[in-house]
């Protein structure tokens, strides 16, 4: 079964600064991309998505993801982070066939202003 | 339109009693999912049902929980008796379509305290 890695598990960053949170899926095939955020006390959301065409997605807030599918990776960026994207962050992927949408252990970030 | 809806928001109980979640799915979302969340595991998917049905068990920890949907806009997720171990956040999901696309549409959690 699929596994999703994120390497970062808290990342602190001043405003201002660029972010990348890393995220390694555990093998091939046809794969469906996600990142959700979750807000402090609130649900969590889509961020963007990968289906197929362009590997770089952009999402909602000025966020993008690039799927480079011979290193199983979907890393998001954003280049100049706000203290408003203080929330934790969820890379998930569908696996073509199946029918589990497979979270990984989420990255917290913490913006400081 | 309302999200999806879940109750209790908080829940705090003694060992060994019985616990039941509750959640209403987005109206016309025919998929509907209960994952649980822990610091040291994340996000973990329980089951899923696709038209009221269980089409996915495997993530049930065990014989002590349990999960039904007898309609479309109703689910529970029954644990019995419950344990420490099962203090978690509960979230239910709901998503359109026969098949899951992935995007789904979460409610706020319940979060469950087992003493």
């Amino acid at each position: 079964a699929q596994s999703v890695s994120q390497h970062n598990h808290h990342v602190i960053l001043s405003e201002a600064a660029s972010l990348e949170l890393g995220c390694n899926y555990s093998y091939g095939g046809t794969v469906n991309l996600f990142w959700y955020v979750q807000y402090p006390g609130q649900h969590l959301q889509l961020l963007l998505k990968y289906f197929s065409g362009d590997p770089l997605v952009k999402g909602i807030k000025g966020f993008e993801a690039e799927f480079i599918k011979s290193k199983f990776s979907f890393n998001l960026r954003k280049p100049s982070v706000q203290w408003s994207d203080t929330a934790e962050y969820f890379c998930a992927v569908l696996e073509g066939g199946f029918q589990k949408l497979v979270f990984g252990t989420g990255t917290r970030l913490l913006v400081s202003p | 339109d309302a999200g999806v809806i879940q109750s209790p928001r908080h829940e705090v109980t003694e060992m060994g009693q019985e616990v039941t979640l509750r959640c209403k799915p987005i109206s016309g979302h025919n998929s509907l999912f209960w994952y649980r969340q822990t610091m040291m595991r994340g996000l973990e998917l329980l089951i899923y049902f696709n038209n009221n049905v269980p089409i996915d068990d495997s993530g049930m920890p065990e014989d002590r929980f349990s999960a039904k949907m007898p309609n479309a806009s109703f689910s529970t997720l029954k644990i019995q008796p419950s344990e420490p171990r099962d203090s978690a956040v509960y979230f239910c999901a709901s998503s359109h379509g026969s098949e899951n696309t992935g995007e789904l549409f979460f409610g706020e959690g319940s979060r469950l305290t087992v003493l």
